[in-house]
């Protein structure tokens, strides 16, 4: 398996661009997430689904869109880019069932800067 | 807000057993306790997590206080490879809150050769 795989490793962006971040997992997980890591700091999470056709805000989710269309598949879309969107944002998932402490399992990252 | 506290960093000799302290004083008796750690440069690993006994695995174990305010979690025999931010995090069992990992800023973990 190839785990979590995301795209694109590194991108600059100039502001009022978008673009989408892609997320793809192999493990049939039903669950997954996105979170963004700004220097220094932990991870903070943007939106996560429970299953496909199903999203849900997270902590910090202005300024990002995502959609959720087959279970594998899980992509982040950045509407206006903005300097404040500079970061690096993780996709996450993992395979919940019931109320089990379910483990995530995390790609390696896009590295963002806005401009 | 995260609902741990831990050292903002530690030091080790390589080969040398670590343990990393988290003190976790509101936890609430459904809440897990995970510990994830972050390489240089890669997105965060799984270690461990235990609900109320001590836990091995491969990688680690987890020593929970018997009050379960607080944890330790312990590297037997550290490696240059450990050298990591170390994250102690609470997840409850169910609910809303149950999705997602409430990361602080963690232990960084310095292995010395």
């Amino acid at each position: 398996n190839a785990g979590v795989t995301q795209t694109p490793k590194f991108r600059i962006l100039k502001i009022g661009q978008s673009m989408t971040l892609q997320c793809t997992q192999d493990m049939n997980h039903n669950y997954m997430y996105w979170y963004r890591q700004d220097p220094g700091m932990g991870l903070k999470l943007i939106y996560y689904s429970v299953g496909a056709g199903i999203t849900d805000k997270g902590e910090v989710p202005n300024g990002y869109n995502v959609s959720r269309s087959t279970t594998e598949d899980f992509p982040l879309r950045l509407e206006l880019a903005a300097p404040s969107q500079t970061s690096v944002y993780f996709c996450a998932s993992s395979y919940r069932d019931g109320d089990h402490a379910d483990t995530q399992y995390f790609g390696p990252g896009t590295r963002l800067t806005v401009l | 807000d995260a609902k741990t506290t831990q050292p903002n960093s530690m030091e080790s000799n390589e080969e040398e057993p670590v343990h990393l302290p988290c003190n976790h004083s509101t936890i609430s008796g459904t809440d897990y306790i995970h510990w994830y750690r972050q390489l240089p440069s890669q997105g965060p690993e799984y270690v461990i997590h235990g609900l109320t006994s001590n836990v091995n695995n491969r990688m680690a174990s987890l020593a929970i206080a018997e009050d379960r305010k607080s944890s330790t979690l312990i590297l037997h025999r550290a490696t240059l490879r450990d050298a990591a931010v170390y994250y102690c995090i609470l997840r409850e069992s169910s609910g809303a809150g149950s999705y997602q990992l409430t990361f602080g800023k963690g232990t960084k973990l310095s292995v010395i050769p």
